[in-house]
């Protein structure tokens, strides 16, 4: 079965410092791994995805997430946070077909000033 | 427009009550998805609709009776539901089942005393 870790449930930063959400996967192939996120009273919205094609993937908003297959690692980074970022980042893994995603627990940023 | 609108944002309801939520998409998106998020967790898939006809179902209990009576639309049935299922019922579309981007609505916030 494929499963995603998010290995830290709140990161605390302050505004233009480097933000790193970490996440691992299980997967006995090589998987479909995205990363939502989900602000305040909102739906959630696809940040980035890894499909294979390149193991360095850029998204929205200036993240970017780096896809390790030694450290089976799939963590999330952008070099400046700002405080629009604050909201809920769910690490997501495609299970099989039909779409069918199984999200991580959750990891809450918070930037301070 | 590529949004997903769900309505009501908010629902209130009693054990005994019969409610619908509601989930449109013109984006020509021809998969639908329910999940259901309950209060800091990970949303959980309940259905995929593909093409008009079921082709998930998560195992959800028979009091949650989804519908979708054309490629636009996606409704969702409630009945004699308990106070364990309030949560935020989420909808999403993408193109097809094996289109990886999804495209979520902002929610129902469901409560059932």
């Amino acid at each position: 079965a494929q499963s995603v870790t998010q290995l830290d449930s709140h990161v605390s930063v302050s505004e233009g410092t480097p933000v790193l959400l970490r996440c691992n996967y299980s997967s006995s192939y090589s998987p479909s791994l995205f990363w939502y996120v989900q602000h305040p009273n909102k739906g959630l919205q696809l940040l980035l995805k890894y499909t294979s094609a390149a193991t360095l993937v850029k998204g929205i908003n200036g993240f970017e997430a780096e896809f390790k297959k030694s450290e089976t690692s799939f963590h999330l980074t952008k070099p400046s946070a700002h405080m629009s970022d604050a909201a809920e980042y769910f690490c997501v893994v495609r299970a099989g077909g039909g779409n069918k995603l199984t999200f991580g627990t959750g990891t809450q940023l918070k930037v301070e000033l | 427009d590529t949004e997903v609108t769900q309505t009501p944002k908010h629902l209130v309801m009693g054990m005994t009550n019969k409610k619908s939520l509601k989930c449109e998409q013109h984006m020509g998106h021809r998969a639908m998805y329910w999940y259901k998020q309950k209060a800091k967790k990970p949303p959980e898939l309940m259905f995929v609709y593909s093409y008009e006809k079921l082709s998930i179902n998560e195992s959800v209990p028979s009091r949650f009776s989804p519908e979708c009576p054309n490629s636009s639309l996606l409704n969702l049935h409630l009945h004699a539901l308990q106070p364990e299922d309030s949560a935020l019922y989420l909808c999403a579309s993408s193109y097809d089942r094996v289109t990886e981007k999804l495209f979520f609505g902002s929610g129902t916030q469901l409560s059932v005393l």
